[in-house]
């Protein structure tokens, strides 16, 4: 089926230290979603990006939906130790409106 | 963003029981709700997809008769786990589709906890 690939796996970092984390496809999509899951919870959406090339600021976030279609990145900046969770990608592959996602990045923040 | 409910969110049953898991949402009509079932630090694994008025598209894999999914109004799908069994045990987590710019997004559930003893 189809895949995204979601890189890093997981990441330890310092509070107050910028994050990146990026998604890529060999499929092109037509949207792309960025969410967060806390322990025990559902998927929080974060930002939605629906146009090749679009960047998108959340308050200390911002993705971009890459110009071929295929990739997406998720920055975070001056993380703190709410940020802390899984962050998952998902696509939507063009004509579709079921959703594929990354295996997701767990993000760990010591202050 | 939308707001989508879940109930119960937490739920223990002996094997052999059916379990009904119910997905809402609050503030709009969703005509395509999704269902998913997630394993420990995995990623999300869709299992169907609910159209409300008509049955439901289940993935390759997923016993349509073993998780029976009724969407029967335009903010409520349910799933129900027939006979669960151990294995069955899992988070279950639905969403439904928002359509912002024209372009279907999915808004998730709280999600609910099984456990079949």
């Amino acid at each position: 089926g189809q895949q995204l690939n979601q890189s890093p796996q997981s990441m330890f970092i310092q509070e107050g230290e910028d994050v990146s984390m990026n998604c890529t496809s060999s499929s092109i999509f037509n949207t792309w979603l960025w969410y967060k899951q806390d322990p025990g919870e559902g998927p929080v959406l974060l930002i939605a990006l629906y146009k090749a090339g679009e960047l998108t600021s959340n308050g200390r976030l911002t993705a971009q939906f890459g110009i071929t279609r295929k990739d997406s990145f998720l920055n975070i900046s001056a993380s703190i130790p709410s940020d802390v969770g899984i962050y998952f990608c998902a696509g939507q592959l063009i004509g579709g409106n079921k959703l594929v996602f990354g295996a997701g990045t767990i993000l760990r923040v010591k202050s | 963003g939308a707001v989508v409910s879940q109930h119960p969110s937490r739920v223990i049953c002996k094997s052999g029981t059916s379990v009904k898991i119910e997905c809402r949402s609050l503030d709009f009509q969703a005509t395509t709700m999704f269902w998913y079932r997630q394993f420990p630090k995995k990623s999300l694994m869709l299992m169907a997809t609910s159209n409300e008025g008509s049955k439901a598209t289940y993935e390759q894999g997923v016993e349509k008769d073993k998780f029976l999914i009724n969407h029967a109004s335009l903010t409520l799908s349910t799933l129900t786990v027939t006979s669960a069994h151990p294995e069955d045990s899992s988070f279950y987590i639905c969403s439904a589709g928002g359509r912002e710019r024209g372009t279907d997004t999915q808004y998730f559930g709280p999600g609910t906890r099984l456990t079949v003893l």
